[in-house]
């Protein structure tokens, strides 16, 4: 079947440390992978995404490469900020005659000043 | 422009009765997707519509559980006889068209007492 395991958090950091938070799937066929991000008090959004193996998807200095031979899409930030506290979603996409999206249990990451 | 709206925000039912839950899509957008959000989880998916027709209902956890999208705008979900574990956040998503970004509204708690 598809899934996504993500780690577990809470993730705390302090601002301008390095962020990785790790993310693998299972999947059947050819799946597309996202990263979500729910701030404090707001709904899901997209963060970035990554429609085939070996594409970088990249935003708001987030960037994730989807890693067809690991089935790996980590999340990686060189230098959090105060602002970035929220927690993450890794999913992923498969066409199944309809359009299912999977996601993971979410990462919570404080960041500290 | 408007984003993805749900109303309620918030509903208390007892346990045994209906409730209704509405999603209002941003406009133009054909897919339309509903997940449940159990606290401390990501979301599953539930269901999704193209238009007016259901394509996938698989994620459904029960016959109680029914959704509609009668005109391929606005969608309601229905959960008769409600039951404790119906106790969720549920999430309806719009996007253009398979594939696309999927826009979040900010979610219905349901607490079922």
């Amino acid at each position: 079947g598809n899934s996504v395991t993500q780690m577990e958090g809470p993730v705390t950091l302090s601002e301008e440390a390095f962020l990785t938070i790790n993310c693998t799937y299972t999947a059947t066929g050819y799946p597309s992978l996202f990263w979500y991000v729910q701030y404090p008090g707001e709904g899901l959004q997209l963060l970035l995404k990554a429609t085939k193996a070996d594409d970088k998807g990249s935003n708001k200095g987030f960037e994730a490469t989807y890693r067809k031979e690991t089935t790996s899409f980590h999340l990686e930030k060189g230098s959090v900020q105060v602002s970035d506290s929220a927690v993450y979603f890794c999913a992923l996409s498969v066409d199944t005659g309809g359009f299912k999206t999977i996601f993971g249990a979410g990462t919570r990451l404080f960041v500290k000043a | 422009g408007a984003g993805v709206s749900q109303s309620p925000r918030y509903k208390v039912a007892k346990r045994g009765q209906d409730v209704a839950l509405r999603c209002d899509p941003i406009s133009g957008h054909v897919s339309l997707f509903w997940y449940q959000q159990a606290l401390g989880q990501g979301p599953e998916f539930l269901t999704y519509f193209q238009n007016e027709a259901q394509l996938d209902k698989s994620g459904l956890p029960s016959d109680r559980f029914f959704a509609e999208r009668p005109e391929g705008s606005v969608s309601t979900l229905k959960i008769q006889r409600t039951q404790q574990e119906d106790s969720a956040v549920y999430l309806c998503a719009s996007s253009f068209g398979q594939g696309n970004e999927q826009y979040f509204g900010p979610g219905t708690r349901l607490t079922v007492t």
